[in-house]
């Protein structure tokens, strides 16, 4: 069925690995988004795009690298990852156009579990 | 700076009972509005959306937001909620010429049967 999907969707790793969240969602949307999701502090945006080879800083971008070579596409990896790190991780596509965007549509999440 | 505020994080109440969640912005431009749902171990879905027009949006599952310019504020309701109610409800904010939506931190509802 189409919609965006996530993967792994449960993930457990060590203290200095790297790690990649994958992101693909099949509505041909310009906009996707990373963020992380911890008790106390709601959604926190880590990256977005707004169209392929577009890609921004969120409220909190560092450990994080992300790229979007394909619209449908957005994975963001943990170069080396800390405990800090620890959390759930959504992704979401929206249409839009410059400066304004619309509904976003979630994925069912990753949980990230490191050791 | 463009911000999102839900009070009252923590909601507790009885079936039957009427639901109001607080949402104010701190932008006075134009703004796109949402409300999201998030039950238990899922992802967030939409309740309900407000781009333009009629103030008073009605949503899924019985919900309903009235977008009020003049206190930059979004407030969620329900009449009547029920124990499946139970959930994180999040207010985000699309702020035009900002390609982001901000989210507010969020309110945990719990409906006890």
């Amino acid at each position: 069925d189409a919609g965006i999907t996530q993967s792994p969707r449960y993930k457990i790793t060590e203290t200095g690995r790297q790690v990649t969240l994958m992101c693909h969602q099949t509505w041909s949307h310009s906009y996707m988004f990373w963020y992380r999701q911890d008790l106390g502090h709601g959604l926190r945006l880590i990256y977005y795009s707004a169209a392929a080879d577009i890609t921004d800083k969120g409220e909190v971008p560092d450990g994080y690298v992300v790229s979007r070579s394909k619209t449908e596409n957005f994975p963001l990896t943990l170069e080396s990852a800390t405990r800090s790190q620890t959390s759930v991780y959504f992704c979401a596509s929206s249409v839009g156009t410059s400066g304004e965007v619309g509904e976003l549509f979630f994925g069912e999440g990753s949980r990230l579990t490191v050791l | 700076a463009q911000s999102v505020s839900q009070h009252n994080h923590h909601v507790i109440l009885s079936e039957a009972a009427s639901l109001e969640l607080g949402c104010n912005y701190s932008y006075g431009g134009t703004v796109n509005l949402f409300w999201y749902v998030q039950y238990p171990g899922q992802h967030l879905q939409l309740l309900l959306k407000y781009f333009s027009g009629d103030p008073l949006v009605k949503g899924i599952k019985g919900f309903e937001a009235e977008f009020i310019k003049s206190k930059f504020s979004f407030n969620l309701r329900k009449p009547s909620v029920q124990w499946s109610d139970t959930a994180e409800y999040f207010c985000a904010v699309n702020f035009y010429g900002n390609n982001r939506l901000a989210f507010g931190k969020g309110n945990q509802v719990v409906v006890i049967p």
